[in-house]
């Protein structure tokens, strides 16, 4: 089962930060929080990771919360080509031994 | 960039037939995925491969199998397809980094 939970779905007005959420009360010390997307017909993107820490890259900034039990990937200026489903999922590091599963992510539209 | 390559977009086959669906990445990652995507139900895992000749059951294994005899390649096998595995089919490896996705295979078995 996959260990974080998602808002089924979201929408976002174009050009507006999209600010989704993820919680994942569960994680264990040795978990990272990772981020993808899927556009449709398309495999899966990787977007972001991090561990305690805020990261931003060229897509995307993730704040974590300090207890770590949930996180926010924000998109700070959302395009039309932005509406994807988002997936957070929370992956052990510290072992090759890691399934990686995925739950039924948050579908964003960002609307014109 | 990292290359995950899965042998066919689309595959049309008949029930009862022996199915491969081969997946390669070049990026020397130690662990690979097979997964299916249906609506409604998201990305399920079928197996997964940690290393050469190793291989462990995901979610969903029955009907399937694997083969991963060198450390780039990772074949998913339906012994006898069935209707039931009409799917889009999503091969992914992984290093620390996350993981990288291949196209995809829609199958379909008539």
């Amino acid at each position: 089962d996959a260990k974080t939970t998602q808002p089924t779905s979201m929408d976002c007005a174009e050009g507006r930060a999209a600010n989704l959420p993820c919680n994942h009360s569960t994680i264990s010390g040795n978990e990272y929080v990772y981020w993808y997307r899927q556009i449709h017909s398309q495999g899966p993107q990787y977007i972001i990771h991090g561990l305690k820490n805020n990261e931003t890259n060229e897509m995307a900034s993730l704040i974590i919360t300090e207890d770590r039990k949930s996180s926010t990937l924000i998109l700070p200026h959302a395009t039309l080509r932005d509406t994807a489903v988002y997936y957070c999922i929370v992956r052990d590091m510290k072992t090759s031994y890691d399934k990686v599963i995925f739950g039924p992510g948050t579908s964003l539209s960002v609307i014109p | 960039d990292v290359k995950v390559t899965q042998s066919s977009r689309y595959l049309v086959k008949r029930t009862g037939e022996k199915v491969f669906l081969e997946c390669v990445q070049d990026m020397d990652h130690e662990n690979m995925f097979w997964y299916r995507q249906d609506p409604g139900l998201g990305l399920r895992l079928i197996y997964f491969s940690y290393d050469v000749k190793m291989k462990e059951k995901g979610d969903i294994p029955e009907g399937y199998s694997v083969s991963r005899e060198k450390k780039e390649r990772f074949s998913l096998i339906l012994e006898s397809a069935s209707t039931n595995q009409t799917s889009m089919y999503l091969c992914a490896s992984s290093p620390n980094r996350g993981a990288f996705f291949g196209q995809g295979t829609r199958l379909t078995v008539v």
